[in-house]
């Protein structure tokens, strides 16, 4: 069964300043691979996915993620923060024969003055 | 179009009592997912269903059950309410064409509270 860790779970940044979460992934095969947002109090919404090709992909708000085959990761980045990127950050990795998702445990993201 | 939504946003129940969460999406799509949400635990998967008329266990389906009364609607129920069941719950929808069948859409949320 896959499986992801998020190790931060809680990161602080200033605005302005560059920003990268990790996510690392247990499978066999190439995962389809998602980063979620939460806002407080909100439910999730979709920032990004990679299902093939590409191993950079482009996603909303800014942020973009890179896939590693052979660090089995998938570590989101956005260049620059502002104060509205606040929010809890989750990965979830799925597979193509099987559309449940596997959730990490989340990094939430304070951001400073 | 409102994409998936839950009802209600928040409730508090006594230790033993029932209820029932509801979920239903307008896009059409053919699996739908409940997860309950703790600190510091991500998104667990409760149940899902992946077609209209087919539902299966997640990974924490103790002391819940599901219905998949149509292709737009999917309800929690809880039959005896415990403490262990506090928790944000989460619907979600996902289509089945590939690439996207994985793409899953969320709703809002409903907070619940056992006393």
């Amino acid at each position: 069964a896959q499986s992801v860790t998020q190790p931060d779970i809680h990161i602080t940044v200033s605005e302005g300043a560059s920003l990268e979460l990790r996510c690392n992934y247990s499978y066999g095969a190439t995962p389809y691979l998602f980063w979620y947002v939460q806002s407080p109090g909100q439910g999730l919404q979709l920032l990004l996915k990679y299902f093939s090709g590409d191993t950079l992909v482009q996603g909303i708000k800014g942020f973009e993620a890179e896939f590693k085959r052979s660090q089995s990761s998938f570590n989101l980045r956005k260049p620059s923060v502002h104060w509205s990127d606040a929010a809890e950050y989750f990965c979830a990795v799925g597979e193509r024969a099987d559309y449940k998702l596997s959730f990490g445990a989340g990094t939430t993201v304070t951001v400073r003055a | 179009n409102a994409g998936v939504t839950q009802t209600p946003k928040f409730q508090v129940l006594k230790t033993g009592q029932s209820m029932t969460l509801q979920c239903a999406q307008d896009m059409n799509h053919n699996s739908m997912y409940w997860y309950r949400q703790d600190p510091g635990m991500g998104l667990r998967l409760i149940y899902y269903s992946a077609s209209e008329g087919t539902t299966d266990k997640g990974e924490v389906p103790n002391g819940y059950n599901v219905s998949r009364l149509n292709k737009r609607e999917f309800s929690l129920r809880l039959e005896s309410a415990a403490p262990s069941q506090t928790s944000v719950y989460f619907c979600a929808s996902s289509g089945r064409d590939y690439p996207l069948g994985n793409e899953q859409f969320f709703g809002p949320g409903t907070r619940l509270t056992v006393l």
